[in-house]
Formats: structure tokens, C-alpha cells, sequence
């Protein structure tokens, strides 16, 4: 079954540290992957995606994600932590069978803490 | 650019009345998505329409749920009659035609009492 596992409900980190936000996956196919932010009621705004090519993927806010094929891993990573960066985080891979349809994590809270 | 326009903001209704959540995509994109979220069941993909036409609806939950898209700039959500349990926050996003990326709306926190 293809499925999206964000192993971690809560991450904490202090401002100024590296952060990770753990993302696994099981799909069929080579998989098209994404990273969303939802801040305090406000909608999800897109990160960076996985499509092809560089396995480091650079997004938004400095953000970035790291493909691993042989892990099904696509963890987002950031070299310095800001206290905005606190948010709730979602990880989510397109389904190999849909052009649509995608399949999402249950998201990893992020607090910063300064 | 304006982004996807999504109104209203919030909405408190009483059990048994009719709910109508409105969405503008983005202009230019051809596909637009419905989307519940809750802390139970996390985002849940409603309904999927290509080119104002709805081509997946296997995630309304049942027939007190219906969406249309009269054209390519506007599309509905009803809920008729709304239960409690309805009770979540509602996104629709829009994505260009032959890209991946859906860019969703602020959504509409619905509460029914």
C-alpha cells in the first residue's frame, strides 16, 4: 500500500540550530514528492518538491530536502532555525496510479524555541 | 498574483442548515481540489475537477455533500443539511495545467452547532 510516515508528531529546536523533519515513503514507481508549511490558521503553502534530478531539492525560506531512493526518504532540513519557522509541516508523495491525487502525511509540529 | 481566494473565512451554522463555501483558483489553472481537514483524519481530498468538469468525487463523504465549478474561476461546496460532525477546516486548491504543485487557499473554518 503506498503510504507517506512522518515518524515524529513534535520536533523542538533551538533558534539558530539545524533542523530535520523526518519523511518516509512507500510508493510504487518513482515518486513525485513535496513538502507543504501551515502556519495558525492559514491554508498550506507549498515548500519545494521532488521531481527528478538533484537529490537536494532548495525551496522556499530556506528551506531544503534531501532525496534518499534507497532510505524512501525525503527529509526537509534547515542549517539555522528561526522562531517563524514554528509551523506545522506536511509531507505528502503523489499516488504512482493518479495524476491528482496525493497522498499525505499527518504532519510534524515544529516549534522553535528562542 | 492573487492566490486562491477562498470566502468565507469562518463559518458557525446551526445543525440542519445549509452551508456554501466559495473558491477562486488561481487564474490559469485548470485544476481545482476540495479538501477537509481535522484533527481525526488529517487532509482529506473531497472532490477533483479538470477543466471545470469533476472527475474524481470519491471522497464526499455522502450525498448531504455536493460541489460544482460553473466555470473555470469559480467553484461551490454545500453541504445541505450540515451535521455536527461536519465541523473542519475546508481548503480548495488550484494547480496549471501539466504542473504538480496544488497552491491551496486560506481555507473556511466551518463549525456547526
Amino acid at each position: 500500500a503506498q503510504s507517506v510516515a512522518q515518524p515524529e508528531d513534535q520536533v523542538n529546536v533551538a533558534e539558530g540550530n539545524p533542523l530535520t523533519v523526518k519523511c518516509t515513503y512507500s510508493v510504487s514507481g518513482n515518486p513525485y514528492l513535496f513538502w507543504y508549511v501551515q502556519y495558525p490558521n492559514r491554508g498550506l503553502q507549498f515548500l519545494l518538491k521532488y521531481i527528478t534530478g538533484d537529490n537536494l531539492v532548495k525551496g522556499s525560506y530556506g528551506f531544503e530536502a534531501e532525496f534518499n531512493k534507497s532510505q524512501t526518504s525525503f527529509h526537509l532540513k534547515k542549517p539555522s532555525a528561526l522562531v517563524s519557522d514554528s509551523a506545522l509541516y506536511f509531507c505528502a508523495v503523489r499516488d504512482a496510479w493518479s495524476n491528482y491525487q496525493l497522498i499525505w502525511g499527518a504532519g510534524t509540529k515544529l516549534i522553535i524555541k528562542p | 498574483d492573487a492566490g486562491v481566494i477562498q470566502s468565507p473565512r469562518h463559518e458557525v451554522t446551526e445543525m440542519g442548515q445549509e452551508v456554501t463555501l466559495r473558491c477562486k483558483p488561481i487564474s490559469g489553472h485548470n485544476s481545482l481540489f476540495w479538501y477537509r481537514q481535522t484533527m481525526m483524519r488529517g487532509l482529506e481530498l473531497l472532490i477533483y475537477f479538470n477543466n471545470n468538469v469533476p472527475i474524481d468525487d470519491s471522497g464526499m463523504p455522502e450525498d448531504r455533500f455536493s460541489a460544482k465549478m460553473p466555470n473555470a474561476s469559480f467553484s461551490t461546496l454545500k453541504i445541505q443539511p450540515s451535521e455536527p460532525r461536519d465541523s473542519a477546516v475546508y481548503f480548495c486548491a488550484s494547480r496549471g495545467q501539466g504542473k504538480e504543485t496544488q497552491y491551496f487557499g486560506p481555507g473556511t473554518r466551518l463549525l456547526v452547532l
